[in-house]
Order: C-alpha cells, then structure tokens, then sequence
C-alpha cells in the first residue's frame, strides 16, 4: 500500500487566494483526520470523518476553513480566502477505524506559506 | 480539556548515551498513550502504543513507561544513534476523542 497521500508537498499562496489541500487516505481505512503543525501551537486537530461524515470539526479555527469527503477515498481541506496566519503544515491521517487509533498512519504533509 | 505538555523541548546528547523524554497530561482517565517520531518534512510515524492497564512496552531500544495516576509517561532510548535523531512526540487518547498531542521533544544525537 502507498500510505496516506497528500497534494500539494508544498503550496506558496498570496494572500486572499484559496488554497485545496488533498488527501488520499489507506484503502480500506473508514477514519480520517486533518491536522495542522506550527512551532507555536504544535499538532492540533482540525477535522475528523469517519465513514465519509464529518464527527468532529471544533478544531477548524475559522469559517474560512472547510473540508469535505466526496468518498472514501478522497478528502479536501480548503481555506478561502487564505491569511498569513494559515501558513503551517498540514497534515491528513487515517485509521481502520475511530476505535483503532493505535493505527494511525500519517501522510507527508502539505508545507503552506502565505505571503 | 486534556492538555500534553513535553519537556525538554530541546536535548543534545553524544553517541551512546542512554537518555529518557518526559511526557505529561492533565487528565489521568487516558485510553491510551502513545509515542511517534517525527523526521524533518516527513509525517508522524507510531513508536510505542501503551493502553492504560499498561505500566510500559518495549521495541528494540526503546522503553516507554505510563504512570497513569500521577500524568505521566517517559520515553527511554538507550545507546543512543545519530540515526535516532528527530523529534518525539506523545499523544494520548480519552474516550471516544481521537489523539491529543505534546509538542514534541527535539532530539539529536551527535556522533
């Protein structure tokens, strides 16, 4: 199996611009995760599926943020319009299940800068 | 709210020497604990998985320990490798939520 895949690697953006982050999760995995990295405010949870629905989604910090799953095999994280502060990284993650998160296997993550 | 908090947030240590990385959380009642790494421009990837009936578990060089009445959990590596360098982190698990995450320990091992 690949592993998580995510797109972009990196995305450089100005300010107002929307940004689509993706996400490819384990084929067979029902749980996904999108994370975001700073040196300030480490790994916090943004948004969390599982089967397709969304459970959780306290952790988006602002209506500017969304995301969807189409199906199990796809996930989007976008960001529109886009601040300096968004600039991070971000990171999508699947499990087999919630209850499995022992098996959490994360992508590469997506490095953001807004200019 | 459960809070992870790591310390150090940097360490330094020579070639072969045995060293441990703390991890504290506020909220005793965990499901479980977990220790990943985390090399530069790479994701996380899952070292150690502690359920709370655990006390600890080990894999190859590594040890993690839970003391879960008293928040906290610690990372031994022994006979440590310049390979070993990148940084750790703990999260742990309460209930149903997923994984709530320490900033992580950077580590590097200078040959």
């Amino acid at each position: 199996d690949a592993g998580v895949i995510q797109s972009p690697r990196h995305e450089v953006t100005e300010m107002g611009q929307e940004v689509t982050l993706r996400c490819k999760p384990i084929s067979g995995h029902n749980s996904l995760f999108w994370y975001r990295q700073t040196m300030m405010r480490g790994l916090e949870l943004l948004i969390y599926f599982n089967n397709n629905v969304p459970i959780d989604d306290s952790g988006m910090p602002e209506d500017r943020f969304s995301a969807k799953m189409p199906n199990a095999s796809f996930s989007t994280l976008k960001i529109q319009p886009s601040e300096p502060r968004d600039s991070a990284v971000y990171f999508c993650a699947s499990s087999p299940s919630i209850a499995e998160v022992g098996k959490l296997f994360f992508g590469s993550g997506t490095q953001l800068s807004v200019l | 709210k459960q809070e992870v908090t790591q310390i150090p947030a940097a360490l330094s240590v020579p070639e072969g020497e045995n060293l441990v990385l703390n991890c504290s959380f506020t909220d005793s009642a965990i499901y479980n604990l977990q220790w990943f790494r985390q090399d530069p421009g790479k994701g996380l990837t899952s070292l150690l998985l502690i359920q709370s009936s655990q006390r600890e578990q080990t894999s190859g060089r590594l040890n993690a320990s839970l003391d879960k009445s008293s928040g906290r959990s610690t990372l031994y590596i022994a006979a440590s490798q310049p390979g070993d360098s990148a940084t750790y982190l703990c999260a742990v698990r309460t209930g149903n939520t997923p994984l709530v995450f320490g900033k992580g320990t950077r580590l590097s091992v200078i040959a």
